[in-house]
């Protein structure tokens, strides 16, 4: 079985100040990891994924996270906050294997506020 | 390019009264689809999913079906709506390309059941 927690519901940073939002997964067999972005009322946008190839994977909007075996971690960062980065943040695990390979786990998300 | 569309973007229905949501994508073939709902504060949950037409799988039980009568085209459906159906329904789709499927999602349709 696939999981997935967010460390923080809930993060706040000033305007200019690094973003980390926490992600740890847990899998028996080698994951495929994923954020996602939600802006209020809106879909979920693919912020980058990470498929076995390079660890440190760089996605839109400044964003990269850094995929860690010996952590089971996949923290997403970006080393200067401007206020459209305030909406919520999903970070979820697929792996490839059973009868479930099509499913998608996710986090319970976490609230990205930027203070001016 | 592909593009996914859902409609309607928000519907206020009453209890017991029948729902039908549909999305569409467009630019790729044979996708595979699927519904979500995000209810306030328990995050993303799966409902159906289907890889062909014709073919759903249910994820939980529940009073809502799903159907898919065209290669690209996924509508969710109830008899009877709950209170407890409220929520943001998403639609996603994916296709296999480097080693695993991506999924693209929605721009949603928020359903507030009275």
């Amino acid at each position: 079985a696939q999981s997935v927690t967010q460390l923080g519901s809930h993060v706040s940073v000033s305007e200019g100040a690094l973003v980390l939002l926490r992600c740890n997964y847990s899998s028996s067999v080698p994951p495929y990891l994923f954020w996602y972005v939600q802006y209020p009322n809106q879909g979920l946008q693919l912020l980058l994924k990470y498929t076995s190839a390079a660890t440190l994977v760089k996605g839109i909007n400044g964003f990269e996270a850094e995929f860690k075996k010996s952590e089971t971690s996949f923290h997403l960062t970006k080393p200067s906050a401007h206020m459209s980065d305030a909406a919520e943040y999903f970070c979820a695990v697929k792996t490839n294997s059973g009868g479930s390979n099509y499913k998608l786990t996710f986090g319970k998300g976490t609230l990205l506020t930027v203070n001016p | 390019s592909q593009t996914i569309h859902q409609w309607p973007a928000t519907l206020v229905q009453p209890v017991g009264s029948p729902l039908s949501l549909e999305c569409t994508v467009e630019g790729t073939s044979n996708p595979n689809l699927y519904w979500y709902r995000q209810a306030a504060g328990r995050g993303l949950q799966l409902l159906f999913y289907s890889v062909g037409i014709g073919q759903i799988s249910s994820e939980v039980p529940q009073n809502l079906s799903a159907s898919r009568p065209q290669d690209r085209q996924f509508i969710l459906s109830s008899k009877k709506l709950l209170l407890s159906d409220s929520g943001f329904y998403l639609c996603a789709w994916s296709v296999l390309a480097g080693g695993t499927d991506t999924q693209y999602f929605g721009p949603g349709t928020r359903l507030t059941v009275l």
